[in-house]
């Protein structure tokens, strides 16, 4: 049973566009949600958070927008830039400060320059 | 740079063979996180360790387990392997205060079961 879920396999913007990724959860027990990112040969990186208090999260070029009612996320970059390709993970987790993290499947983002 | 290292990057047993993983983390990360992640799916959770005792285990057999150091260092131990445990094997250490936290990752070990 996939509890996060991100129906998107991959995804492709332009240069200077915005990038939108979206994520969806079943479990309404949730209350903390991140985006993660991965280069190949690495590690997933942090890149943003939200907890279940607050529906938008904005650091940098990054925004992750939080609807509780549709169990639904999803994570804005503006402008996109060639170095935004990537394979990036949703996760939530239950019990803020849990570090038990469900991770979506990932889309990977290929910006086009 | 994540400050989490882990060994080694590649290794290739066979099927009922054991192995050790080897995680580094940050000082002062006193929680370690391992994590399974096979080809084309997201990390899943194996268990976690807080003060060198398993706090929170996921849907893993007994075969999968683990142990945390003083140091900072811990390891994933996996007996009689099986060919579905092919996969990246990802530590995390953690930082959490009431503003939210962050898994720090390691780059992973890449474990092939033949």
């Amino acid at each position: 049973d996939q509890q996060v879920k991100q129906n998107s396999p991959s995804l492709s913007v332009q240069e200077g566009r915005i990038s939108i990724l979206n994520c969806d959860y079943t479990n309404s027990m949730f209350d903390y949600f991140l985006w993660y990112k991965k280069y190949p040969a690495e590690g997933p990186t942090f890149l943003i958070s939200i907890s279940s208090i607050k529906d938008k999260n904005e650091d940098g070029r990054f925004t992750v927008f939080l609807n509780k009612s549709a169990k639904h996320l999803s994570l804005h970059i503006v402008p996109s830039q060639p170095g935004d390709s990537a394979v990036y993970f949703c996760a939530a987790s239950a019990n803020f400060g849990n570090e038990k993290l469900t991770f979506g499947t990932g889309t990977r983002l290929t910006i086009i320059p | 740079e994540t400050g989490v290292t882990q060994s080694p990057t590649h290794l290739i047993k066979t099927r009922g063979q054991q192995v050790t993983l080897r995680c580094s983390s940050q000082s002062g990360h006193n929680t370690v996180s391992w994590y399974q992640q096979a080809l084309g799916q997201g990390p899943q959770f194996i268990f976690q360790y807080y003060r060198e005792e398993e706090n929170g285990r996921g849907n893993f057999p007994p075969r999968f387990s683990g142990l945390q150091f003083p140091n900072y260092s811990s390891e994933l131990n996996v007996n009689a392997l099986e060919l579905d445990d092919s996969a990246l094997y990802l530590c995390a250490s953690c930082v959490w205060d009431r503003r939210g936290g962050e898994l720090f990752f390691g780059e992973g070990s890449r474990l092939t079961v033949l």
